[in-house]
């Protein structure tokens, strides 16, 4: 089965640009969606298919995909962007989520 | 503005079977996807699997077993059956829309359910 692998956490600056990774084989040729969540809170779809934002999400996220790798950039970050982050992608009509990034606003 | 609202107990007895209902609001269950995401405590999110409006569904391999889910068109709403439950079930239960390809761009708020005698 196909899997995707994130880093634990990632800390960042008050505004810096924070990366967060997605790793998976061959993960550039695959719809990658990224979603927030806040403690207490429902996750949020803040990109989708890559590198486009739904309506009411800042340009400061944005997203990227090829080759091994996703990458969900957060410039200028706030201390609102404090939440997990997890990427997803769908193989053979099965959802696969990776495990999930802390990300910490410093 | 497309809602989604899970309901059902928030307590289940090991060995019985869990029950959710997910009721959409603010637009029609025809011609989409619907899928169950669920929680643990403190852990990640797991896919349970989907239904499409017109009843064709795909499970989690790891849950099939265990798994039913139903759409209900007449009423806008679609269900989650898990049998034979164990305190590993304990966890936020999302509904959400979207289907193979598509992100999850709804979700409900979750529910709680804890698997407890």
């Amino acid at each position: 089965s196909y899997e995707v692998t994130q880093p634990l956490s990632v800390s960042v600056a008050l505004g810096q640009t924070a990366r967060i990774t997605c790793g998976g084989n061959n993960i550039g040729r695959k719809n990658v969606h990224w979603y927030q969540q806040k403690p207490g809170q429902a996750p949020v779809l803040v990109i989708y298919r890559d590198s486009h934002r739904p309506s009411g999400i800042p340009e400061r996220f944005s997203g990227s995909n090829s080759g091994n790798t996703a990458t969900l950039t957060i410039s200028r970050a706030q201390a609102g962007d404090e939440a997990d982050y997890y990427c997803q992608v769908w193989d053979s009509r099965i959802v696969v989520f990776g495990g999930g990034t802390k990300l910490t606003v410093l | 503005q497309v809602q989604l609202q899970e309901s059902g107990p928030g307590l289940v007895k090991p060995s019985e079977t869990l029950s959710l209902t997910c009721t959409v609001s603010g637009g029609s269950i025809s011609s989409y996807y619907w899928s169950w995401i669920r929680q643990p405590p403190g852990k990640g999110l797991e896919w349970i699997g989907y239904i499409y409006y017109s009843g064709s569904t795909n499970y989690n391999p790891s849950l099939k077993s265990r798994v039913t889910v139903s759409v209900d068109t007449s009423k806008n709403q679609f269900s989650l059956k898990l049998s034979s439950v164990t305190a590993a079930d304990t966890a936020v239960y999302y509904c959400t829309r979207g289907g193979p390809g598509d992100p999850l761009d709804y979700w409900g708020q979750g529910t709680l359910v804890t698997v407890s005698s």
